[in-house]
């Protein structure tokens, strides 16, 4: 019963090529986010969606780009590959208070690999 | 940016211990806190959590300690099981509308049998 899916769990690329990360919840849920994780550095916010067509920047925005014209998916865009974006990206999305225990759901993840 | 921040990046606990998972955070305006767990290959899943009305908080074999004065809290695992092996995460976010969270770098917890 997976509720957050992520379309790839790993992925290799090659610097300079344009990456499309996606995401698909069936939670009906307003809030999408997408997160890098990296060894002793957490999750960090790259970009999050309230709404259809509607999308803000998290904290490390630079070098992604999202797209979300559907509720249920958000697109993670890495428009030219490097290699400082290895990574481990996590989809998340939450319903409109973001609480409890089906407040926030995670994807398992997708592990990108740039080369 | 984080507000959040765990102490130690590791802990190993003898099976059928208890565990204690301790993050600090800075933002006195954070009003609610996640545990999540991850396990290898998977993500984040939600655990217990905790609003900042409250001090403590319990689940099955879980309990969260909240300290607003000191800006600390922390995760009791009771009769740790190799179950319990994965990285543990605090989050937490401030109430403003956009409900982001922010999370701390992680707790790898290793059970020995």
């Amino acid at each position: 019963d997976v509720k957050v899916t992520q379309s790839s769990r790993y992925l290799v690329k090659r610097t300079g090529e344009k990456v499309f990360l996606e995401c698909v919840q069936d939670m009906d849920h307003e809030n999408m986010f997408w997160y890098r994780q990296d060894p002793g550095l957490g999750l960090r916010l790259i970009y999050f969606s309230y709404d259809v067509k509607m999308k803000e920047k998290g904290d490390i925005p630079e070098g992604y780009s999202v797209s979300r014209e559907k509720k249920e998916r958000f697109s993670l865009i890495l428009e030219s590959a490097s290699t400082n974006q290895t990574s481990m990206y996590l989809c998340a999305s939450s319903n409109l208070q973001g609480q409890g225990a089906n407040g926030y759901t995670f994807g398992s993840g997708t592990r990108l690999t740039v080369v | 940016g984080e507000s959040v921040g765990l102490h130690l990046p590791t802990l190993s606990v003898q099976e059928g211990d208890n565990s204690i998972i301790n993050c600090a955070y800075s933002n006195s305006a954070s009003d609610y806190f996640i545990w999540y767990k991850q396990e290898s290959g998977k993500g984040p899943q939600f655990i217990i959590d905790i609003r900042s009305n409250m001090d403590k908080r319990q689940g099955q074999r879980v309990t969260v300690l909240l300290n607003k004065t000191v800006k600390h809290l922390s995760l009791q695992i009771a009769a740790t099981q190799p179950g319990d092996s994965a990285v543990y995460f605090c989050a937490d976010h401030t109430g403003s509308n956009d409900y982001k969270l922010s999370f701390g770098a992680g707790t790898t917890v290793t059970v020995r049998a």
